[in-house]
This record gives structure tokens, C-alpha cells and sequence, in this order.
């Protein structure tokens, strides 16, 4: 678990900001996975992305919300002109291959919108 | 429409008994099933999983057995310690390139 990195740990942003949630996955793994669970929800997926591709973007909204997986650095997924609906804690996870036996998810983006 | 389900949403067990949990699925093309572990402001922790070539995978106190039949997997944690108290949530794919999907978990609580 400690091996996904991700920050920052909680964010605040007013409404009508923008929100950047950075995972690191861990070494040799170029498969990320972003998550996001709302209170007395489960996780809910949003996007997949493989080193530079997005790979399944089905669960990510359609407007406002982007993720991209570059060769360098980490995978960020970006919420503009947030809204209180976007509050949520965002989880990454990362898996060595595509079959994603096993998904190690890092400790989580907790976003908060006021 | 919810593909995994986990209906239970807490459960209250004693120190040194048997823990159950339960998750049922719709989709007939999940082949591979997990359960993960979480605790508050942390991520969730791979625990166990199986293959649907297996209706049993046993690790230590932990045991997943999956009925393909009726679509059901369960989780026992036998015997239930305090430090197993947390959200556990059943989680299943499609071999391949889909993603995990995830129930909306379970939590228990184990009480000395």
C-alpha cells in the first residue's frame, strides 16, 4: 500500500477552482487506476491510463474532469471549476500488468470543496 | 445498476469467533474476485483473492469461497481479532482490460 504515492494527502478548494490530484505508482507498475468514493459509498472507477495513454475513461465525467499518465512524472487527474459534489476521497492504484490481479491502491486524496 | 453487492453494511462479531462476509455479482463475465481492507484515511489494502477456476482460496485466518452457480462469494476470518475491525469491500473483474469493480463494503467490527 505504501508503495502508490499520492498528494496531496487532503486539498481544499473553493468553488469554481481547479483541483490537481497527483498519484505515483509503484516502481514497475505502468497501469494506474483513479477511484473515487463518496461518503457510505464503494469506489467507483473513473479512468484507466497506461504510460501516456487513457486506456477506459468510462467512469470519468464527462465535463471538467481530465487524467492524463505521462512517460515522466505521475498520473494527475484534474477537476476544474470545482463544485461541493466534487468532494470525495480519490483513490490511485497501480497494477504491474493489464489483467490487474492485484490493484495497490495509495492512501487516497481526501478533496473538499467549500 | 450495481454489479457487485455487499448488503450488508455492518456486522458485529465477538473476539475469537467466525466473521462472514458476503458479496454477490450480476455479470456472468467476472472471473476474478478480491477482497480488499480499509481502515479510515487510509487506502484499501489487498487481502485475498480467487480465480473462478477455484471455489476456495485460504490464507491463514482468511478464507474466500465462491459459488459461481449462485453468483455469491464469501469472506471468513476465523478466529476474528479487534485489529480486523475495518470497511472490507469485495471487488471483481473481467480478466483482461477491464477495471476492478467494487461493492460498497462492509464494515465490521470485532468486539473483545
Amino acid at each position: 500500500n505504501a508503495g502508490v504515492m499520492q498528494n496531496p494527502r487532503h486539498l481544499v478548494r473553493r468553488r469554481g477552482q481547479e483541483a490537481r490530484l497527483r498519484c505515483s505508482p509503484m516502481k514497475g507498475h505502468s497501469h494506474v487506476y483513479w477511484y473515487r468514493q463518496l461518503p457510505e459509498e464503494g469506489l467507483k472507477f473513473m479512468v484507466y491510463l497506461q504510460k501516456e495513454n487513457i486506456i477506459d475513461e468510462s467512469g470519468m465525467p464527462k465535463e471538467r474532469f481530465s487524467a492524463e499518465f505521462p512517460k515522466e512524472g505521475p498520473s494527475i487527474l484534474r477537476i476544474q471549476q470545482v463544485v461541493r459534489g466534487d468532494s470525495a476521497a480519490y483513490f490511485c492504484a497501480s497494477s504491474r500488468s493489464q489483467e490487474n490481479t492485484e490493484a495497490f491502491f495509495g492512501q487516497g486524496t481526501r478533496l473538499t470543496v467549500v | 445498476d450495481q454489479q457487485v453487492k455487499q448488503n450488508s453494511p455492518s456486522l458485529s462479531v465477538q473476539e475469537g469467533r467466525i466473521s462472514i462476509l458476503n458479496c454477490d455479482y450480476t455479470n456472468s463475465m467476472f472471473d476474478y474476485f478480491l477482497w480488499y481492507k480499509k481502515y479510515p484515511a487510509e487506502g484499501p489494502t489487498f487481502l485475498i483473492s480467487i480465480s473462478s477456476i477455484k471455489d476456495k482460496n485460504e490464507d491463514g485466518r482468511f478464507t474466500v469461497f465462491l459459488n459461481k452457480s449462485a453468483k455469491h462469494l464469501s469472506l471468513h476470518i476465523v478466529p476474528s481479532q479487534p485489529g480486523d475491525s475495518a470497511v472490507y469491500f469485495c471487488a471483481a473483474s473481467a480478466r483482461g482490460n477491464t477495471p476492478l469493480v467494487f461493492g460498497k463494503g462492509t464494515r465490521l467490527s470485532v468486539i473483545a
